[in-house]
């Protein structure tokens, strides 16, 4: 099984500010990483495949990068709808699995 | 407009059995893969099954492997999860998503507490 591990666990930043979230793996999963964003209560909404793609309406603030075994989700400038959890998802091997998430929280 | 609306949840007793259902709509459901994705009160994210289009792939995660049986029906554009032996562990919320779209479309879930 590979075993994605995210950092930092929480990240406290201030709104404008620019964040970056790591998600590496045990193993290299190719490009087949995604990332979403969760808010309580929510399902979990997409926000980057296949490591660099940005899904259908999901702002430019936020890219993705890296292939093998280092990813990094980056939002550019934080907005206040930002401040959620994110998690990264490989798809290159069963089981998928997800890493424990990144809470992104106000300072 | 894609939905997924899942359904079934409820309270169960350690060792019980419960069948959840996800009802699409909005795309040619019968043409994608479907996952089940489940989330422990406070805790992250699991995968635990998929099936894909035509239900001749399955797999599922260790944690639910011979207990958890997905299966689809493509007349009727659904997914379902039957549980059994059912165990405190299996406490979630449980999600189903399309592979439509690389997983943009989930459903808002439905609760399984198993307690005695």
């Amino acid at each position: 099984e590979i075993v994605l591990t995210q950092s930092p666990a929480t990240l406290s930043s201030s709104p404008g500010e620019r964040v970056t979230l790591s998600c590496r793996a045990s193993q290299s999963v190719n490009n087949y990483l995604v990332w979403f964003q969760q808010k309580p209560g929510h399902a979990p909404r997409l926000l980057i495949h296949d490591a660099s793609n940005r899904a259908a309406g999901i702002p430019a603030r936020f890219s993705g990068s890296g292939s093998g075994t280092d990813f990094t989700l980056t939002i550019s400038s934080l907005e206040p709808e930002d401040f959620a959890v994110y998690y990264c998802q490989q798809r290159n091997n069963w089981p998928l699995t997800f890493g424990g998430g990144t809470k992104v929280e106000i300072k | 407009e894609v939905q997924l609306v899942e359904s079934g949840g409820g309270l169960v007793q350690p060792g019980g059995s419960l069948r959840l259902s996800c009802a699409a709509s909005g795309f040619t459901f019968s043409d994608y893969s479907m996952n089940w994705v489940r989330q422990a009160p406070g805790k992250g994210l699991e995968w635990i099954a998929y099936i894909r289009s035509g239900g001749n792939t399955i797999y599922y995660a260790d944690s639910v492997k011979g207990r958890f049986t997905i299966s689809r029906d493509d007349a009727k554009n659904s997914v379902y999860l039957r549980m059994s032996s059912l165990r405190d562990e299996d406490t979630a919320l449980y999600f189903c998503a399309s592979d439509l779209e690389s997983w943009r479309y989930w459903g808002q879930g439905t609760l399984v507490i198993v307690s005695s």
